[in-house]
């Protein structure tokens, strides 16, 4: 079935890039999601690539998609401290409606 | 235009007893979905519906039911509450059509069962 990996934490300097990586196992997602989660809080929808593109960039947000490797990325230019939160990526399972989320990375942005 | 609303926000239960959450997807979508996300991991999808009908399931036992309004609305009941049913339970909308559609969520009801 569908497996979503990420690194578990990261450690930037505020000002500093973050880059966090995931990767995934179904070759047939359509779409590919980021989505952010501050402490106690939901999910909110950061950005998303469509499987036939290599990148995406949305003001401080970048994202390259590496569909040979199956390999996700999201970068984001000029960290700040409000940018500390759990980031995951998420990919659809099987071409359905399902989302299948990886365990999230933990960005620490220092001042 | 309002997003995804949840609830409640908060409660806490006893083992044995059930609960009912609710959700009102953003405006303009018609498909609803729920994940159940334990401290520490990433959500697990439960299950979704769409035109009043559970389209897809997840690994979930049959304690957890759903169900859809005509105005697009849905409730989660979770039956004979365990410990470990304690969670932090997402909804998630989007429109009918999977491909090239955004799915957004709500800030989610914390449930505590003690």
């Amino acid at each position: 079935g569908e497996d979503v990996e990420q690194s578990l934490f990261l450690s930037v300097r505020e000002g500093d890039s973050s880059v966090i990586n995931c990767t995934y196992t179904d070759s047939s997602s359509t779409y590919l999601y980021w989505y952010k989660q501050e402490p106690g809080a939901g999910l909110q929808l950061l950005t998303y690539i469509f499987s036939n593109m290599d990148m995406k960039q949305d003001q401080r947000l970048t994202v390259l998609l590496n569909k040979k490797d199956k390999h996700l990325s999201l970068r984001i230019a000029d960290t700040q401290t409000g940018d500390s939160a759990i980031y995951f990526c998420a990919a659809p399972m099987d071409s359905s409606y399902k989302l299948i989320f990886g365990s999230g990375t933990r960005l620490l942005v220092r001042p | 235009d309002a997003g995804v609303t949840q609830s409640p926000t908060h409660l806490i239960k006893t083992r044995g007893q059930q609960v009912t959450l609710r959700c009102s997807p953003k405006s303009g979508h018609d498909t609803v979905s729920w994940y159940q996300q334990a401290l520490g991991q990433g959500p697990q999808f439960i299950f979704q519906y769409y035109e009043e009908e559970e389209r897809q399931r997840g690994n979930f036992p049959d304690r957890f039911s759903g169900h859809q309004f005509p105005n697009y609305s849905s409730e989660l009941n979770v039956n004979a509450l365990l410990l470990g049913d304690s969670a932090l339970y997402l909804c998630a909308s989007s429109t009918g059509t999977f491909s090239g559609n955004t799915i957004y969520f709500g800030e989610g009801s914390w449930l505590t069962v003690v």
